[in-house]
């Protein structure tokens, strides 16, 4: 069975400051993705990124960066230059195929990202 | 730019009765699921809809929840009788097929059960 897990409930830092969200997973496939969403106070699920699991090149979107390592089984979020705006509960996820090529995404817990101004 | 589209935002009612949620996915979009969300946790998936077919419903109590994708486009949750437990946030998501393309989520629907 897969499993995510956040061990970071909630974080708080002070703006510009930069900031790190922890995702270790558990899966016994070998073809499987990685998922990284932003939920805001208004309740949707805001999609930041997906990887799959042949792919282990760090990535970086503006202040968003990504860290994958299979050997530890960790998908790691980093933002750099924290602003207000980011403020928000952040959840990692992992999607195996399972039948008829569908895909089955497996939620961690998220962590409450809180930028103090 | 288009969205996936819930109705109640929220919803307050009584244990033992009936309640509805309603999603309207994104246009085109074949695939469709419906996750709860309970207050501190990851959201989880209940049913999971390819056209008007349901693909995997097994995390949904069937007992009191149903639903349904008549028509392949939008989509109904029920749950009859309520219960305390039920209280959760309930997410509808789309995508254009069920390997491919991002997941898109609505805002939500937020149940509380008194």
């Amino acid at each position: 069975a897969q499993k995510v897990t956040q061990a970071q409930t909630e974080i708080s830092v002070v703006e510009k400051e930069d900031v790190t969200l922890d995702c270790v997973y558990e899966t016994r496939d070998t073809t499987y993705y990685l998922f990284w969403y932003k939920q805001p106070p208004s309740g949707e699920l805001v999609f930041l990124i997906r990887r799959n699991s042949f792919d282990e090149q760090n990535e970086i979107s503006g202040r968003y960066s990504w860290n994958f390592q299979k050997s530890t089984s960790s998908f790691n979020f980093t933002i750099t230059a924290s602003q207000v705006v980011d403020s928000a509960v952040y959840f990692c996820a992992l999607s195996e195929a399972y039948g008829f090529g569908n895909e089955k995404l497996t939620f961690g817990t998220g962590t409450r990202l809180t930028i103090i101004p | 730019e288009a969205e996936v589209a819930q109705s109640p935002r929220y919803k307050i009612t009584e244990k033992s009765q009936a309640v509805a949620f309603w999603c309207d996915p994104i246009s085109g979009h074949a695939t469709l699921y419906w996750y709860r969300q309970i207050l501190g946790q990851g959201p989880e998936l209940l049913v999971q809809f390819q056209d008007e077919s349901v693909v995997d419903d097994s995390q949904l109590p069937k007992d009191r929840f149903s639903a349904e994708r008549l028509k392949g486009v939008d989509s109904t949750l029920k749950i009859q009788p309520a219960e305390l437990g039920d209280s959760a946030m309930y997410l509808c998501a789309s995508r254009i097929r069920a390997s491919a393309g991002e997941l898109f989520f609505g805002e939500g629907s937020r149940l509380t059960v008194l």
